[in-house]
């Protein structure tokens, strides 16, 4: 089946301007992740859905940052009034379920470049 | 506060040689995973361990949980240049993966 699939692939947007990612889980995953990793550093989480659970926002750099999961599959990350400090790759992973064991399968990111 | 360190954060060797990457921590983990991540991709899973002490070998590759479930390396036997990325370990908390600094690997011909 499809993997994660997340869009678009790149964005260059202007500062101050707000931007949209969007993830497609794996059907049926019902853990959803989003991480920011910059210059191909470590993974900084920033978000964490688990059905139907309130989801752990405590990754999020400022409230500029928000997200949701709607039905339960597609996410989308949103940040308003952008800052070039938010330039970055944004992943998204998914998971069967949040066990200690389940791995995370990734999309291939969004590259966003705010100018 | 990085709560998982890797070290080193870089490594260039020629192929053939050995390496290990250490990943530490000063907080207990239920589990562990290592994960490899090229140019333009997200990162795949190697491995995850579990038990402290546990050691899983996958071809070349071999991985170890600390026995304190705090820490854990990757050893890489006669690199070949198609084991060129970024490796990553990974620790469950709070049933958050939480992502160390990564190491990144460039193995010349």
């Amino acid at each position: 089946g499809a993997g994660v699939s997340q869009s678009p692939s790149n964005k260059v947007t202007e500062k101050g301007k707000d931007v949209e990612l969007r993830c497609d889980p794996i059907s049926g995953h019902t853990a959803l992740y989003w991480y920011r990793q910059s210059l191909g550093q470590g993974l900084e989480f920033l978000i964490y859905f688990q059905g139907n659970s309130a989801p752990d926002k405590s990754g999020l750099p400022s409230d500029r940052f928000s997200a949701e999961r709607t039905g339960g599959s597609v996410s989308t990350l949103t940040i308003q009034r952008t800052q070039q400090e938010d330039s970055a790759v944004y992943l998204c992973a998914s998971s069967l379920e949040r066990q200690h064991n389940s791995p995370l399968h990734f999309g291939n990111g969004t590259r966003l470049t705010v100018t | 506060t990085q709560l998982l360190e890797q070290s080193p954060q870089f490594l260039s060797i020629q192929e053939g040689e050995n390496l290990t990457v250490y990943c530490n921590s000063s907080s207990v983990f239920s589990s562990l995973q290592w994960y490899r991540q090229e140019p333009g991709e997200g990162p795949v899973l190697l491995v995850t361990v579990v038990t402290g002490g546990e050691v899983k070998k996958l071809k070349r590759l071999t991985f170890q949980f600390g026995d304190a479930r705090k820490d854990s390396s990757l050893h890489i036997t006669a690199a070949q240049p198609g084991d060129t990325g970024l490796y990553l370990c990974a620790g469950d908390k709070s049933d958050k993966l939480i992502f160390g600094t990564g190491t990144r690997l460039q193995v010349f011909p």
